[in-house]
């Protein structure tokens, strides 16, 4: 079964730091390139960040950009995003999702994980 | 950067219903617009790719149509698993992805 599964979220002070973490299974993983996107309580859908399937290519939202890290390990299969300098307005649910060509959009998401920022 | 528009923004339906929904790209997308479906407390899930093109499992009373700036989603005959939030997603600016702000579809 095709399935990726985040983990990491919790609960930081504002400025503070968090890194989420996705598994991926039942695909081979460095075949694809991955997102991380969120959404804010009762608010509608973000991306965050992309990464190229050998990560020689990434990008940023331009609201996170400076402060968060995606990365990957193939050998792993394994997708991760490094925040710091978190905000209150960083407080979303972070969702890992595969693909990311222009035509096929992003098929496979996992469920989520909650990150809240607060004091 | 290309913003995403959505019309309307909820809509009340009943089970049987035909609905459509809108969804207009601030320039010009050819045929990169996806389709996401997402219900409470749940991943979105892919509707519909590239405008029109079905997506593997999706029951076929979905289909999407348009280009360029202007596209629509059509539910020909809604079901009760069918209550939820709809989400335009422009991929033409890969990988700077862009959603739009989302139609609620509930139970009239």
């Amino acid at each position: 079964e095709v399935q990726l599964v985040e983990s990491g979220g919790g609960l930081v002070q504002p400025g503070g730091a968090l890194r989420l973490s996705c598994a991926a299974s039942g695909f081979t993983f460095s075949s694809y390139s991955m997102n991380w996107v969120r959404q804010a309580p009762g608010k509608g859908l973000e991306w965050v960040s992309y990464t190229s399937s050998s990560s020689g290519t990434i990008y940023y939202a331009d609201s996170v950009k400076g402060r968060f890290t995606i990365s990957r390990d193939n050998a792993k299969n394994s997708l991760y995003l490094q925040m710091n300098s978190l905000r209150d307005e960083d407080t979303a649910v972070y969702y890992c999702a595969r693909g990311g060509s222009a035509t096929y959009g992003m098929d496979v998401w996992g469920q989520g994980t909650t990150v809240t920022v607060s004091s | 950067d290309i913003q995403m528009t959505q019309s309307p923004s909820s809509l009340s339906a009943s089970v049987g219903d035909r609905v459509t929904i809108t969804c207009r790209a601030s320039q010009t997308i050819s045929s990169y617009l996806n389709w996401y479906q997402q219900k409470p407390g749940k991943a979105p899930k892919l509707l519909i790719y590239a405008a029109s093109s079905l997506q593997s499992g999706v029951p076929s009373r979905f289909s999407g149509s348009g280009s360029g700036t202007d596209f629509t989603l059509t539910i020909s005959s809604l079901q009760p698993e069918d209550f939820a939030t709809y989400y335009c997603q422009q991929s033409y600016s890969t990988p700077r992805f862009t959603f739009g702000p989302g139609t609620k579809v509930d139970i009239k």
